[in-house]
């Protein structure tokens, strides 16, 4: 079944430390997103990416960090710099140029303590 | 810039009742629309969207949207609401911009559902 996966579900970490978020997608589509979502505040963009190898600053890209080494994968590291990293992350994903329509992962669920 | 109000933070309705979700947006151009929802814990699901054509879409699980440009919104609708469909609803527009495939999302309303 084509889809996106994050993994893990849950993760927590300790104030300080760096933490890298997978997602990973098999439906072939050239963008991928990160979101942020904490309640009441909807969606907001931190990176994206519509390309391998290149990648754009969202809304709210301090204290994060991307890659983009192949089309199937976009990790999205949460450095020491983010002052409130505890949210939930989603993952999504598109055909590039084609009316926008985003596919979304499950999603983490990080937690600082 | 665009942007995405959804006016209802939470909403409840019993179940069987109609329901209308309201979603008002500002775009600079033709805009592309979409509803998406989402159980606790969980992604995104696309329940419908908006490109052009026909004003009153038709997406997944009964629901339906229409597109008034002259008042700028987007509302969703349900004729009759199912105690499954409690969850939380997004709005969100995007458009062919110098911005790329980008989406702005609303902050969402929160539907609960009385037995």
């Amino acid at each position: 079944d084509g889809g996106i996966t994050q993994s893990p579900k849950y993760l927590f970490r300790k104030e300080g430390q760096n933490v890298t978020l997978s997602c990973e997608q098999n439906l072939n589509h050239d963008a991928m997103y990160w979101y942020r979502q904490d309640p009441g505040q909807g969606l907001r963009l931190i990176y994206y990416s519509q390309i391998v190898n290149d990648f754009q600053k969202g809304d709210i890209a301090e204290g994060y960090s991307v890659s983009r080494e192949k089309k199937e994968s976009f990790p999205l590291t949460v450095t020491s710099a983010q002052k409130n990293p505890t949210a939930f992350y989603l993952c999504a994903s598109s055909i590039r140029q084609l009316n926008n329509e985003q596919f979304f992962g499950p999603g983490t669920r990080l937690t600082v303590l | 810039a665009q942007s995405v109000t959804q006016p209802d933070i939470h909403i409840t309705v019993s179940e069987g009742a109609s329901l209308e979700l309201r979603c008002n947006y500002s775009y600079g151009a033709t805009p592309y629309l979409f509803w998406y929802v989402q159980s606790p814990g969980q992604g995104l699901q696309l329940l419908l969207k908006y490109f052009s054509g026909d004003t009153l879409v038709q997406g997944i699980k009964g629901f339906e949207a229409e597109f008034k440009r002259s008042q700028s919104s987007f509302n969703l609708r349900k004729p009759s609401v199912h105690w499954s469909d409690a969850a939380e609803y997004f709005c969100a527009v995007g458009g062919l911009t110098g911005g790329g495939n980008k989406l702005t999302f609303g902050t969402g309303t929160q539907l609960k559902v009385e037995l």
